[in-house]
């Protein structure tokens, strides 16, 4: 079965809106991270979250994780034309390996 | 370098060739990954090396495809008797740490394309 889920697949915003992103995990992780991707460019790492619960922020973009361990999501309060791309989640989703899985991403398009 | 460089940036090739692609990590990190993208996908997980060894290579989708560390530092994937179905962006990472912790650094990535 699936591993892990992400969505939405595509989100078109209006700029000034918010965005929010999640993603699923069937296994509990030990933690999981964000990357973004700009069109034609290369993953880039966002943060990375390691409790149960946790929640940190970088200027507009808010990181949750999950109580459970198994979900978290990417919140980006009044978005800008500099936040497009595609987001990314990325962690061990299946147990026991040692491999970094990445999510399917959501692709973030915003109307100035 | 201060980055993770992989070359050839791009590669074209007929169906049936030999193709190797170079990734040359962050100095110092111990881990490097392979990963594969295809246009509107994530990146697919190809290989895992911590070191010289291939940790988890579980992602590599056949025996046509092969990757190497031998120094622990300089990767090469190698893929044989390439197919339409390579075709790809082909993405290596180096990372401080071992998996399944630790930030990934990405290179620009190797763009193949097999006629």
């Amino acid at each position: 079965g699936q591993q892990v889920m992400q969505i939405p697949q595509y989100q078109h915003v209006q700029e000034g809106e918010d965005f929010t992103t999640y993603c699923n995990s069937s296994t509990t992780l030990s933690n999981i991270q964000w990357y973004k991707q700009r069109p034609g460019g290369h993953p880039v790492f966002l943060i990375q979250l390691v409790k149960s619960g946790e929640v940190k922020k970088q200027k507009r973009l808010t990181f949750q994780f999950g109580e459970a361990k198994k979900n978290s999501s990417l919140h980006i309060t009044a978005t800008q034309t500099t936040d497009v791309g595609t987001y990314f989640c990325a962690g061990p989703f299946i147990q026991g390996a040692q491999k970094l899985v990445f999510g399917q991403g959501t692709r973030l398009t915003i109307n100035p | 370098g201060a980055g993770v460089s992989q070359t050839p940036s791009n590669k074209v090739t007929e169906k049936g060739k030999y193709v190797e692609l170079r990734c040359d990590p962050i100095s110092g990190h111990t881990a490097l990954y392979w990963y594969r993208q295809s246009l509107g996908q994530g990146p697919e997980f190809l290989i895992y090396f911590q070191g010289t060894g291939a940790a988890d290579d579980s992602g590599l989708p056949n025996d046509r495809f092969f990757a190497v560390r031998p120094e622990g530092s300089v990767s090469t994937l190698k893929i044989q008797r390439t197919e339409r179905g390579d075709s790809a962006v082909y993405l290596c990472a180096s990372s401080l740490m071992g998996a399944p912790g630790g930030e990934l650094f990405f290179g620009e990535g190797s763009r193949l394309t097999v006629l």
